[in-house]
């Protein structure tokens, strides 16, 4: 399973744009990028997918560059209630391969 | 909506005593997985099942076992609690091919072994 290296902390302000950057070096060919959000004492909610390019959705962009080595999860004008934490996955897209999660990154939006 | 419910929320036991987590979920989905989170550590896998009766230990599969009688529900025992099994458990499913979709986890039961 490839290993994902992502900040441990970021701080922003309402209304600003955050974007987290996942790296992973060894990413497979079979291998899609998928983030989760998690909210205190609730399980990850999964945000977004993406193989390569750029996806988006209701929620985030997910931007993936030609080398799919890194990835960039992009949140537009945050507020308070983005405030949580951040986990970027890698892995195929069959439910037999196990997720597994590292630390994430702890994103605080302040007023 | 995808469902997965953890029957408790809370539990406290004392430690040597069996407990069962139970999971349920209602899209018949043929994976589901036990995870436990702690400060620093992140999520750890347990262990996970494709199918009834099927289960594969995970990352950490020492002091549990599960079963997976139906479908629907994925129970998690700790057969003899340690106070070091005191964490917050989640439960996930997932159907086989998850592209766009993602794992689906429950709300969580925080166990405190005493």
């Amino acid at each position: 399973l490839a290993k994902t290296t992502q900040p441990i902390s970021m701080d922003s302000y309402e209304g600003q744009e955050v974007n987290i950057t996942c790296s992973h070096n060894n990413i497979a060919t079979n291998d899609y990028i998928t983030w989760y959000q998690q909210f205190p004492s609730q399980g990850p909610r999964f945000i977004i997918q993406g193989y390569k390019t750029k996806v988006t959705n209701e929620v985030a962009s997910l931007f993936i560059p030609a080398d799919r080595k890194s990835s960039t999860l992009s949140l537009p004008r945050v507020s308070l209630s983005d405030t949580a934490v951040y986990y970027c996955l890698v892995g195929d897209n069959t439910g037999f391969q196990k997720l597994v999660f590292g630390t994430g990154t702890r994103l605080l939006v302040s007023p | 909506d995808v469902k997965v419910t953890q029957s408790s929320r809370y539990l406290v036991k004392r430690t040597g005593e069996k407990v069962f987590l139970e999971c349920v979920q209602d899209m018949d989905h043929e994976n589901m997985f036990w995870y436990r989170q702690d400060p620093g550590l992140g999520l750890r896998l347990i262990y996970f099942s494709y199918d009834v009766k099927m289960k594969e230990k995970g990352d950490i599969p020492e002091g549990y076992s599960v079963s997976r009688e139906k479908k629907e529900r994925f129970s998690l025992i700790l057969e003899s609690a340690s106070t070091n099994q005191t964490s917050m458990y989640l439960c996930a499913s997932s159907p086989t091919d998850i592209s766009n979709y993602g794992y689906t986890f429950g709300s969580g039961t925080r166990l405190t072994v005493v």
